[in-house]
Order: C-alpha cells, then sequence, then structure tokens
C-alpha cells in the first residue's frame, strides 16, 4: 500500500532562515503532491500543488521540488518568520487519483 | 465566499453513546470527504462522496460509522457505538472537481473535535 513518509521530530530554526521540509513516498507513484499547513486547533490549508512532469514551483516564499526517481518532494520555505510556525502536511492522489491521503505532518517552529 | 461549516466544534461523550456531525461544503463543490485525525496523525479519509454517491468507503469502521450526503450538498457523519478510540478531529473538506478528474486542492473546515470517555 502507499506510503507517505514525513520527518517526525520537529524542525527548529531561526528566523531569516530557509526551513525545508521532506516528504518521501514508496510503493506508488503519484500524479500529484500537494503540500498543506496546518495550524493548532485549525484545518488544513492548501498552500501548493505539484505535478508529477514539473520539477520545480514557486509561490512567494514558499518553493516545492518533486523528484519521482527518488519518490520525494521538499518543501522551502525562504526569509521564514515565526508566523511559519505550523504543522506541514504532505499529501499526494493514490492509484486512480480518486483520493488524497496525508502524511503524518512535520512541526516547524521558527524562533524570532 | 462562505467556507465549509461544521458543527459541532467539540462534542464529550461516554464511550457506547453516538454522536452526529455536519458539514456544510462549499457551493458548487461536487466533491465532500470526511477525514479522521488522530493527535499527532495527519489526516484519514474515512470517506468521500461525489455528489451524493459514495467514491470511497473502504477505510470507514462500517460497524459502527455512517455517512449521508444528502441531495448532493449536506453530509452528516454518525458514530454509534462510540469507542475510546474514536476520540480525534473530524474533519470535513469539499473540492471543485469531480472524483476521477482531480486537479486541485482540498478546501477544509474546521473540524469537529470528539471525546470518547
Amino acid at each position: 500500500s502507499q506510503k507517505i513518509e514525513q520527518n517526525s521530530e520537529a524542525l527548529n530554526i531561526q528566523e531569516g532562515k530557509t526551513a525545508t521540509l521532506t516528504c518521501n513516498y514508496t510503493n506508488y507513484s503519484p500524479a500529484y503532491l500537494q503540500w498543506y499547513r496546518q495550524d493548532p486547533g485549525r484545518g488544513p490549508v492548501f498552500l501548493l500543488l505539484i505535478r508529477e512532469n514539473e520539477k520545480e514551483k514557486r509561490k512567494e516564499r514558499l518553493k516545492v521540488t518533486f523528484d519521482t526517481t527518488l519518490k520525494q518532494s521538499l518543501f522551502h520555505i525562504t526569509a521564514s518568520q515565526p508566523a511559519d510556525s505550523a504543522t506541514y502536511l504532505c499529501a499526494l492522489d493514490t492509484t486512480g487519483g480518486f483520493k488524497t491521503i496525508f502524511g503524518a505532518g512535520t512541526r516547524l517552529f521558527v524562533k524570532a | 465566499e462562505a467556507g465549509v461549516a461544521q458543527s459541532p466544534r467539540y462534542k464529550i461523550i461516554e464511550k457506547r453513546q453516538s454522536v452526529a456531525f455536519w458539514c456544510n461544503p462549499i457551493s458548487g463543490h461536487a466533491t465532500l470527504y470526511w477525514y479522521q485525525q488522530i493527535l499527532g496523525q495527519g489526516p484519514k479519509l474515512l470517506i468521500q462522496f461525489q455528489n451524493n454517491g459514495v467514491v470511497d468507503d473502504s477505510q470507514l469502521p462500517k460497524d459502527r460509522f455512517s455517512a449521508e450526503r444528502l441531495k448532493g450538498v449536506d453530509s452528516t457523519l454518525k458514530i454509534q457505538p462510540a469507542k475510546l478510540e474514536d476520540s480525534a478531529v473530524y474533519l470535513c473538506a469539499s473540492s471543485l472537481e469531480l472524483a476521477g478528474a482531480f486537479d486541485g486542492e482540498l478546501f477544509f473546515g474546521e473540524g469537529s473535535r470528539l471525546t470518547v470517555l
């Protein structure tokens, strides 16, 4: 079955630095991959979607890469701010593209 | 544009009792999802509707969970009887695209937090 792995350890970085989060998947080749942000007590909020034929996508301070050979996506936040502190979830489609499954998320803390 | 509405936000019940959660998706969104999120884990898909038909319910514990989407709009998720392990946040989401032709984001509600004692 499809598996999504995100670093379960929290990531602590200093304000202004680049945060890099990793998402690895196995037993599948998704057609697309998404990243969501989730704040405590709130529902996830969509950030970016990248397709299998795209290597990289950017949105403001966010950048996502998708390496289908390594079966890995990297999520970067440049010039990080304390307001970026949240849990970031990786999600991908499943066989046939009928549903979206999520990883466990990585908690990011940005210190001022 | 109004977002996905869910109620109640919080519910505390004893084990073996029943509970129901309600979701109103974004207007015009054909696909509706119910996810279960246990503390420290990612959302787990329970059931997915396209209009008022079920697309996937393979991970729904059908002996105790049921869900319906009347008239292809609102949806209700019911648990009866509840177990301790059902304590979680139940997230409703909707998307514009039809199942099988997914091409976009999921819009989530704030969730309904269930505590089973």
